[in-house]
């Protein structure tokens, strides 16, 4: 049952550019995270916004959230090598408090 | 920091076998949470605790069970392997409240069932 669909399925970028990664969601949501998985290992929370809020920030992140369109945007500035990953939003609805992980973007960030 | 600890990186078993990966977390979390992660189906929810003894379905309990007899451990038992359980396999906790707080993740289970 995903709730979040990421855009695009994967995006190849050169070190130095902006990467910007989409989600949109069904449902009325409580709050929205997105986390990152670098291959073979564990998930990693980046931010995590409440329905209030339309804009987060954090280094190199900023996330917005648009309730009325039901998507959120991430975008990661000054792409590092390192940045390379999965991206994954993941959405709280108010009724059932779990947390539905959408598919994840694939992040490629060439030196 | 938190520190989620899954029992084994990698893990072979056979069909019919009954198999357990354990999960420890150092950080006194109420919540703690197993997932399966499969290529494009991103993750599901196979169960989740909210407290000792206490446990819930997810999106895919069947062939599986729990076990949280203490804080900071739960297990996930395969009572009976089958070749469609071969995954990777996510544990995470969190504090209380469920969606209001972040999920912090071991590095998962890649295990196969031959």
């Amino acid at each position: 049952s995903q709730q979040g669909e990421e855009d695009p399925q994967a995006l190849s970028i050169q070190e130095g550019e902006n990467a910007t990664m989409n989600c949109s969601y069904k449902t009325s949501i409580n709050n929205l995270q997105w986390y990152r998985q670098n291959s073979g290992r564990g998930l990693v929370h980046l931010i995590l916004i409440r329905s209030n809020e339309r804009e987060k920030h954090s280094g190199r992140l900023r996330v917005t959230l648009d309730t009325s369109k039901k998507s959120s945007s991430l975008l990661i500035t000054a792409s590092r090598a390192a940045d390379t990953a999965s991206y994954f939003c993941a959405t709280v609805d108010t009724g059932f408090q779990k947390l539905v992980f959408g598919t994840g973007t694939r992040l490629l960030v060439s030196p | 920091d938190v520190k989620v600890t899954q029992s084994s990186r990698y893990l072979v078993k056979r069909t019919g076998e009954k198999v357990f990966l354990e999960c420890v977390q150092d950080m006194d979390h109420e919540n703690m949470f197993w997932y399966r992660q499969d290529p494009g189906l991103g993750l599901r929810l196979i169960y989740f605790s909210y407290d000792v003894k206490m446990k819930e379905k997810g999106d895919i309990p069947e062939g599986y069970s729990v076990s949280r007899e203490k804080k900071e451990r739960f297990s996930l038992i395969l009572e009976s392997a089958s070749t469609n359980q071969t995954s990777m396999y996510l544990c995470a906790s969190s504090l209380s409240g469920f969606g209001n707080q972040p999920q912090h993740f071991g590095d998962g289970t890649r295990l196969s069932i031959l």
